[in-house]
């Protein structure tokens, strides 16, 4: 099977700008996780989704957000971006009551 | 609250060596306690986990230890070689209920000097 895939790899926007960073999970894999990681923070957690429906979320502001697709593709939303939100954004998928977590390539986000 | 320790932040030990990487977690309720292995520019790949029913577990040159009293689990990497080196990530699920939410370490970075 093909692992995660997440697209773009390597972004790079302004400050106060919006981004979008998309991925698609393992086939079958309903389960799909976002984390950012940062050398400060490490990876934190942002917010999981399972059947098109966000199953939890993290302590990061509303600014980001998210949604999982009918087909598991599952994408994260950036607004007003910040120089803090430079990071490499990783998504992991699951298959259904398993808590092994794959993870994707990420994308790597630079604000300016 | 959600937190997981990791130690130490740094280790280096001679090729053929044991390393062993600990990791303390605070919610009682955690059930899965996964591992992961990061080298640089790559993603974060699952290299070995247990459940919270199992005190140990082991594959090939490495195993993990859980003690549920303590909170507390462990890598150990035995017969350590270069290519083991890398970023190692401990990390917890929360809460025991159906989420596949993960509380990492802050990450333990191995050096294998040959």
């Amino acid at each position: 099977k093909a692992g995660v895939t997440q697209t773009p790899r390597y972004l790079i926007k302004t400050r106060g700008q919006q981004v979008t960073l998309s991925c698609s999970p393992i086939s079958g894999h309903r389960s799909v996780s976002w984390y950012q990681q940062t050398p400060g923070q490490g990876l934190q957690f942002l917010f999981e989704y399972f059947s098109e429906t966000q199953r939890n979320k993290g302590n990061f502001p509303g600014r980001f957000s998210g949604r999982q697709f009918s087909n598991s593709r599952s994408e994260m939303n950036v607004s007003t971006l910040e120089l803090g939100d430079s990071a490499l954004y990783l998504c992991a998928s699951a298959q259904d009551n398993s808590y092994e977590q794959y993870f994707g390539p990420g994308t790597r986000l630079t604000v300016t | 609250g959600e937190n997981v320790e990791q130690h130490p932040s740094t280790l280096s030990v001679q090729e053929g060596d044991s390393a062993v990487i600990k990791c303390t977690y605070s919610d009682s309720a955690s059930n899965y306690f996964p591992w992961y292995k990061q080298e640089l520019g790559k993603r974060p790949q699952l290299i070995i986990d247990i459940r919270s029913n199992v005190g140990e577990k082991k594959d090939q040159r490495i195993a993990v230890t859980l003690n549920k009293t303590a909170k507390h689990f462990s890598l150990h990497i035995t017969e350590t070689q270069p290519e083991d080196s890398a970023v190692y990530f401990c990390a917890a699920t929360p809460y025991g209920g159906a989420t596949n939410k993960l509380i990492f370490g802050t990450g333990t970075l191995l050096a294998v000097q040959p």
